[in-house]
């Protein structure tokens, strides 16, 4: 059984759409994360939910946007995709402070 | 500003050899510390989690260290393998919620 699910695992799309990532951990965690690795590989963190709480919320422009409906899932949204948003998108749970468990990443491709 | 280093960006090293990567942060005040590895075009693998409390911690050929007050961990890789080529990423979590990471040492072992 996956941990930490994503999908989908690839997304090749045109600027201007809208498009969803979507991310289930079967952890039993209370905290899941939101990271970008660019292309240069260096991983950054966008967002963190705790018991579907929004705790951390980076400097982000504001077409990004998560939910959380349950601690399990957390989703993200993404509206009128520019070609810098081409990235890798990484989805993450833990106990809160406590180790990280990644999923394999939904690389996005914006044309 | 909190800041994680990671030197050198990559590194090659003969099968068999025993290895140290470096990581060095800026803030002393940390919840714990993580190493992960990850191969090409895919997710984060969690290798150790050392707690601020702790100095050093060990799984198999692994070998993490933590001094806080010199802001250093170091990652020990005893007799390295072929299969252990991949990147190294140290990751700190600071008391802001973040876990902020390093830009990681791409390790090359060579047969």
């Amino acid at each position: 059984d996956t941990a930490v699910s994503q999908t989908p695992k690839y997304l090749v799309t045109q600027m201007g759409n809208d498009k969803s990532i979507k991310c289930e951990q079967n952890l039993g965690h209370d905290t899941m994360y939101w990271y970008k690795q660019d292309s240069k590989k260096f991983l950054k963190i966008m967002f963190s939910y705790n018991n579907k709480e929004l705790i951390i919320n980076e400097t982000v422009p504001n077409r990004f946007s998560p939910k959380s409906p349950d601690k399990a899932h957390l989703n993200l949204h993404i509206n009128s995709l520019e070609l810098g948003d081409s990235a890798v998108y990484f989805c993450a749970s833990s106990h809160r402070y406590r180790e990280l468990f990644f999923g394999e990443g939904s690389r996005l491709t914006v044309l | 500003k909190q800041e994680v280093t990671q030197i050198p960006a990559a590194l090659s090293v003969p099968e068999g050899e025993n290895l140290v990567l470096n990581c060095s942060f800026t803030d002393s005040a940390i919840y714990n510390l993580q190493w992960f590895r990850q191969d090409p075009g895919k997710g984060l693998t969690s290798l150790l989690l050392i707690q601020s409390s702790q100095r050093e911690q060990t799984s198999g050929r692994l070998n993490a260290s933590l001094d806080k007050s010199s802001g250093r961990s170091t990652l020990y890789i005893a007799a390295s393998q072929p299969g252990d080529s991949a990147t190294y990423l140290c990751a700190v979590f600071f008391g802001n919620e973040k876990l902020t990471f390093g830009t990681g040492t791409r390790l090359t072992i060579i047969p």
